[in-house]
C-alpha cells in the first residue's frame, strides 16, 4: 500500500473539458512532485514543489496547471488537453528535495 | 548522449540465478542515485538509494563508482516475483529535487 494517495484512479475526459487530479500525503514530506509516464518509457518531471512553493517546472504546457494548498496537498487543473496528453500521472513526495521519492499509485488519464 | 543510460534488456534468466544491472550517468555533479522498481501498469517503487561505500538489502547490492559515473545492482538468488523493470534514477544536481530516470532494465525471472 502506497502512503501517497492519488484520485481519481483512472480519468477519461473530453479536450474541452476541466478536471483536476489529487494527490495526498500524511508523512510530513515538505517536497511534492507530479510526473507524467507514457507506456514503456520512464517517468517524466512535470512540477516540484517545495514548501508548498513552485520549485521547478519542466517547461509544461499552460493547459496543466498544479496547485499545492497546503504541506499534505497537491493538484493538478487540467484544461484543454489533448490526445497526446493521455498518460499515467504519477505523484511522488520525499522528505526533503534530495531524498528519496515515494511515489503514489497514479491516475491513468485518457483524453478523448 | 542520454543523462542515464541503461540496457533495456529483457534480462531472461532461471530461478536462483544471479544478475547485475549498469547504469552510467553524464553529470558528475550528481548527488544522489537510487535505484526503483516498477511492476507493469504500476508505479515506480524505491528498491534501494545508491552510495560510494556501496549497500546491502537482503539479496540486493549497490555500488556507485563516482569516477567512473557507473552504478550497479546485483541481485542474488533471483525470484520470480523479482520480474519487473528496474529504474537507475539520478538527481540532476544537488538538491533540486529534479530525478532523471534511466530507460530501465527489464527483468524476467523464469521457473
Amino acid at each position: 500500500d502506497t502512503e501517497v494517495t492519488q484520485t481519481p484512479k483512472h480519468l477519461v475526459m473530453g479536450m474541452t473539458n476541466k478536471k483536476s487530479l489529487k494527490c495526498e500525503q500524511h508523512m510530513g514530506h515538505r517536497a511534492m512532485y507530479w510526473y507524467k509516464q507514457k507506456a514503456k518509457k520512464p517517468p517524466e518531471l512535470m512540477f516540484v514543489y517545495s514548501y508548498e512553493k513552485l520549485s521547478i517546472n519542466e517547461s509544461v504546457p499552460s493547459r496543466f496547471s498544479p496547485e499545492c494548498p497546503n504541506s499534505s496537498l497537491l493538484n493538478l487543473h487540467l484544461h484543454a488537453l489533448q490526445p497526446e496528453d493521455s498518460a499515467l500521472y504519477l505523484c511522488a513526495s520525499s522528505q526533503e528535495m534530495n531524498q528519496p521519492q515515494h511515489f503514489g499509485d497514479g491516475t491513468r488519464l485518457s483524453i478523448l | 548522449r542520454k543523462e542515464v543510460e541503461q540496457d533495456p534488456g529483457p534480462f531472461n534468466v532461471p530461478e536462483g540465478a544471479t544478475v547485475a544491472f549498469n547504469c552510467t550517468y553524464s553529470n558528475s555533479a550528481s548527488q544522489s542515485f537510487f535505484w526503483y522498481r516498477q511492476d507493469c501498469r504500476k508505479e515506480p517503487k524505491l528498491l534501494m538509494s545508491v552510495y560510494s561505500s556501496g549497500n546491502e538489502d537482503g539479496r540486493f547490492t549497490a555500488q556507485l563508482n563516482r569516477a567512473s559515473q557507473y552504478i550497479s545492482l546485483l541481485i542474488r538468488d533471483s525470484k520470480l516475483s523479482d520480474s519487473a523493470t528496474y529504474l537507475c534514477v539520478v538527481e540532476s544536481s544537488s538538491n533540486t529535487g529534479k530525478l532523471i530516470f534511466g530507460q530501465g532494465t527489464t527483468l524476467q525471472v523464469k521457473p
